[in-house]
């Protein structure tokens, strides 16, 4: 079963930093982009960072740009996202995914989509 | 950054009622359009991408249309597990966007 589990939100002081993961399971992982998607209380989805197979390419969203660092593991199937300098509009739940176009791994010029979402880790950013 | 806007933000209806669900793009997108279904405390469910095909183990009552800026989602008959918020999300440039959602409520 391809399958996505993140760990590492919870409740963090303003100005504080956090340490999200996601297991990947059930596909090669290193041949896929990953990107983190975040949902603040009540509100819509938000592209937050990306990250390439390899590791050596990634992009922010301007709101997290300087403060957040995507990285990936693939010895260990896993993703990560080193958040610092936390605010309060940080608070959310953070979905990791895996960006998908069907039965081929490259995704340039092909239809590309969201498949699978983890099932989201809540982080607080609250004194 | 490609702005993403649905309509309506939210809407009533009754099991049985066909809905569409509109989205418009603030640029050509060509296909590159995604829908989303999600439920509360859960995380989103991919139901259809490049604008028209449904993804595996979705029910057929759910359809999607459209390709430049101008795209509709349709449930051609709604059941009790329809009522959910659902998203557009664009992929053809990044940053991948979506719009801001569409609450489908029961009647």
């Amino acid at each position: 079963e391809v399958q996505l589990v993140e760990s590492g939100g919870g409740l963090v002081q303003p100005g504080g930093s956090l340490r999200l993961s996601c297991a990947a399971s059930g596909f090669p992982f290193r041949n896929y982009w990953m990107h983190w998607v975040r949902q603040a209380p009540g509100k819509g989805l938000v592209w937050v960072s990306r990250i390439n197979n390899d590791g050596d390419i990634t992009t922010y969203a301007d709101s997290v740009k300087g403060r957040f660092t995507i990285s990936r593991d693939n010895a260990k199937n896993t993703l990560y996202l080193q958040m610092s300098s936390l605010r309060a509009e940080d608070t959310a739940v953070y979905y990791c995914v895996r960006l998908s176009c069907g039965n081929s791994t490259d995704c340039y010029m092909r239809y590309k989509w969201f498949d699978p979402w983890g099932q989201g880790t809540l982080v607080t950013v609250s004194s | 950054d490609i702005r993403m806007t649905q309509s309506p933000s939210s809407l009533s209806a009754s099991v049985g009622d066909r809905v569409t669900i509109t989205c418009r793009a603030s640029q050509s997108i060509s296909g590159y359009l995604n829908w989303y279904q999600q439920k509360p405390g859960k995380a989103p469910k991919l139901l259809i991408y490049g604008a028209s095909s449904l993804q595996s183990g979705v029910p057929s009552r759910f359809s999607g249309r459209g390709s430049g800026t101008d795209f509709t989602l349709t449930i051609s008959s709604l059941q009790p597990e329809d009522f959910a918020t659902y998203y557009c999300q664009q992929s053809y440039n990044a940053p991948i966007t979506f719009g801001q959602g569409t609450r489908l409520e029961i009647k």
